[in-house]
């Protein structure tokens, strides 16, 4: 089945900016969506179709996806971006695949 | 206002079963994509089971055989059957809604999840 890599954690200063990468075979093709979980929390849809944000998302964050790489990208990161997120894809018509999650530390 | 609401989980013996169950209100479950996703403590999200509007049901690699997806449209409600429990099982199962577009789907919708320890 299709596999999503992600980096398992990714770590910047307050005000900058966060890249994090979902890669996956020709991730390009096929639309992604990101999710933020923060602990003891249900996730939470932050971009859809690639670079989609859901009513209640700041446009801090956007997305991008192209050949074997799509990213998640928060901008001005504030102390309150630190959870987890995941990327998501649907595959073969009816495989819901998530990658492993990225822990997102705001130092 | 949209909202799912588990319930089931508890503490079962491992060789053990249980049914989860996903009260839904706000839409109608016959009308979505809608799956469970479990996450086991400290690990990621893993999709277990998706069942469609039609009723057509699909199941992850790693528990094919031991569940049943199923809902009642009367009750606006989604069940998991789970048998066989083992230790590995031992997650928060969620509850989640589908919006699909365009050849794709993604969670709009989530529950708060429900607790399923398998322990002797």
């Amino acid at each position: 089945s299709y596999v999503l890599t992600q980096p398992p954690s990714v770590s910047v200063a307050p005000g900058t900016t966060a890249r994090i990468s979902c890669g996956g075979n020709n991730i390009g093709s096929k639309s992604v969506h990101w999710y933020q979980q923060k602990p003891g929390q249900a996730p939470v849809l932050v971009i859809y179709s690639d670079s989609d944000r859901p009513s209640g998302i700041p446009a801090r964050f956007s997305g991008s996806n192209s050949g074997d790489t799509a990213t998640l990208t928060i901008g001005r990161v504030e102390a309150g971006d630190e959870a987890d997120y995941y990327c998501q894809v649907w595959d073969s018509g009816s495989d819901v695949i998530f990658g492993g999650g990225t822990k997102l530390t705001v130092l | 206002e949209v909202e799912l609401v588990e319930t089931g989980g508890g503490l079962i013996q491992p060789g053990g079963s249980v049914r989860l169950s996903c009260a839904v209100s706000g839409f109608s479950v016959s009308d979505n994509y809608m799956s469970w996703v479990r996450q086991a403590p400290g690990k990621g999200l893993e999709w277990i089971s998706v069942i469609f509007r039609g009723g057509s049901t699909y199941y992850g690699d790693s528990v094919k055989g031991r569940l049943t997806i199923s809902r009642d449209n009367s009750k606006n409600t989604v069940f998991l059957q789970m048998n066989s429990l083992r230790a590995a099982d031992t997650a928060v199962y969620y509850c989640a809604s589908h919006y699909c577009n365009a050849g794709s789907c993604y969670i709009d919708y989530w529950g708060r999840g429900t607790l399923v320890t398998v322990s002797p």
